[in-house]
C-alpha cells in the first residue's frame, strides 16, 4: 500500500514556541491531505483539509492562525503550531489521498506526538 | 448529519474467542463505511470498507463486517482472536461537507485479548 511519513515522530517544545510537523507521501501524489488531532484515549478529530496549491479548509472551531497548514507540493504538507501552549499537546496524524476521485482510499501517517511544556 | 456510534469503549476477549466490535451509523443517504485499526503510537490502518458493492465485506487479518441497513449497523467480527489483535479500532463514515469528502470517526473501541 501507499506510504505516508511524518516527521518528527515526537517533539517536545517550550510554551510560546512554534513547531512544524511534516507529512510526506512517499510513493504517490497526494492531491488532498488531511490533518487530525487525537487526544489520549479519544478519537481522531479532523482539523483541516487541503488540496495541493490551495488554502486549507479548516473545521469549525479550529484556529487557522494557530494551526498553519501548507500543502505546497503533491508530496508534502506541513502543519505549524504557532505559539504552542500545553493544551496543544496532542497526537497529530496526517492523511493523504491521491487522484480526483473523492472515494479513493486515505492513507495515514504514523503520527507525531507533540508535548508542550 | 452523518455519524457513527461505537458501542463499548473497551472489549476484552480470550485468545481464540469471537471478536465482535459494534458500530451503528446515522445517514440519510447510502453510507460509505470503514473500519480502521490503530496500534499504540501509530497511525491508522484500513481493515475494510463498505461501498455498497456487497453487504458482507472481508478485510485484512481475518476481519469482516456486515452492512445491515435494517439495523443501521456495520459490526466488525473475527472468528478467533489473536494476541496481536489487541489495538484500538475505529469505525468511520465518509461524508460530503464543505465541498470535501471527509472521514468522520467514531469514538473507538479498545480491544484487549488475554491468554
Amino acid at each position: 500500500g501507499a506510504v505516508v511519513s511524518q516527521h518528527p515522530s515526537r517533539v517536545i517544545c517550550k510554551s510560546g514556541t512554534s513547531v512544524k510537523i511534516e507529512c510526506r507521501s512517499l510513493d504517490f501524489q497526494a492531491t488532498t491531505m488531511f490533518w487530525y488531532r487525537q487526544f489520549p484515549k479519544q478519537s481522531l478529530m479532523l482539523m483541516a483539509t487541503s488540496n495541493e496549491g490551495s488554502k486549507a479548509t479548516y473545521e469549525q472551531g479550529v484556529e487557522k492562525d494557530k494551526f498553519l497548514i501548507n500543502h505546497a507540493s503533491l508530496t508534502l504538507s506541513t502543519l505549524t503550531v504557532t505559539s504552542a501552549h500545553p493544551e496543544d499537546s496532542s497526537f497529530y496524524i496526517c492523511s493523504a489521498r491521491t487522484g480526483t476521485d473523492p472515494y479513493n482510499e486515505q492513507f495515514f501517517g504514523p503520527g507525531t506526538r507533540l508535548t508542550v511544556l | 448529519a452523518q455519524s457513527v456510534t461505537q458501542l463499548g469503549s473497551h472489549v476484552s476477549v480470550s485468545e481464540g474467542a469471537l471478536v465482535l466490535l459494534r458500530c451503528n451509523y446515522s445517514s440519510s443517504v447510502p453510507p460509505y463505511l470503514f473500519w480502521y485499526v490503530q496500534y499504540p503510537n501509530q497511525g491508522l490502518q484500513l481493515l475494510l470498507k463498505y461501498t455498497s458493492a456487497a453487504t458482507l465485506v472481508k478485510g485484512i487479518n481475518g476481519f469482516e463486517a456486515e452492512f445491515k441497513k435494517s439495523e443501521t449497523s456495520f459490526h466488525l467480527t473475527k472468528p478467533s482472536a489473536h494476541m496481536s489483535d489487541a489495538a484500538e479500532y475505529f469505525c468511520a463514515v465518509r461524508v460530503l461537507s464543505g465541498g470535501y469528502n471527509k472521514l468522520i470517526f467514531g469514538a473507538g473501541t479498545r480491544l484487549a485479548v488475554h491468554p
